[in-house]
């Protein structure tokens, strides 16, 4: 089973509002990711954490919080955030990270409205 | 560095008929090289992908991607393509030696038409 969850499907939110995205994998897969797409757009890598860990920070602004309680959930703490923020977020899990290529798999995203 | 071309923003094809994506791709390293498809409104899914073991690659539902080094190249391909293959397609391309950062290519949208 090569399944990625993503929770909320739809997001709206407000400019002052604090929100979370919520993913998970149970394929005991130890890195994960958060990606940002933009309509017609390849997806933008924001954040890699492997073995729990932050090892990738993109330069995200820090309105964007990422949180990995476990090896099977990542979360993405939304505040404060612009209506350019507006996109389709991606989450992505691989086997590993930075022993070679590992092969990633996506969920479905969250698509998120800031108004 | 590296990087990733794929050559055409548009492709319109004929229910039944073949399917041809391109994508070029360039690497300072021995590349992994993925094709995924992205339905309207959906995640990625993975097609297939490349890692230096056979160079023709099959994947799923019908499509098949060729590595071709002197070309720099890895091609999309399926013989006959179907209503539901409609959709955006990417070429990826990852660092071999070490990392997992992917390199997307700008997306090819393909249409069928009956």
């Amino acid at each position: 089973d090569t399944e990625v969850t993503q929770t909320p499907k739809h997001l709206v939110m407000g400019m002052t509002n604090k929100k979370s995205l919520k993913c998970e994998q149970h394929m005991g897969h130890r890195a994960m990711y958060w990606y940002k797409q933009k309509a017609k757009k390849p997806p933008e890598l924001m954040f890699v954490y492997s073995y729990e860990k932050l090892s990738i920070n993109e330069s995200v602004p820090s309105r964007f919080s990422p949180e990995c309680p476990n090896s099977s959930l990542l979360n993405l703490h939304l505040h404060a955030l612009q209506p350019e923020d507006s996109a389709l977020y991606l989450c992505a899990s691989s086997q590993g990270y930075g022993q070679g290529v590992e092969t990633q798999y996506f969920g479905p995203g969250t698509r998120l409205l800031v108004l | 560095a590296q990087s990733v071309t794929q050559l055409d923003s548009h492709v319109s094809v004929s229910e039944g008929t073949p399917v041809l994506l391109r994508c070029n791709y360039s690497s300072s390293y021995s590349p992994s090289l993925f094709w995924y498809v992205q339905h309207p409104n959906k995640g990625l899914q993975l097609l297939l992908k490349y890692t230096s073991a056979a160079t023709l690659v099959k994947g799923i539902n019908g499509f098949e991607a060729e590595f071709k080094k002197s070309e720099t190249s890895f091609h999309l391909t399926k013989p006959s393509a179907h209503m539901s293959d409609a959709a955006e397609y990417f070429c990826v391309v990852s660092k071999g030696g070490g990392g997992n950062k992917l390199t997307f290519g700008t997306g090819t949208q393909l249409k069928v038409e009956l």
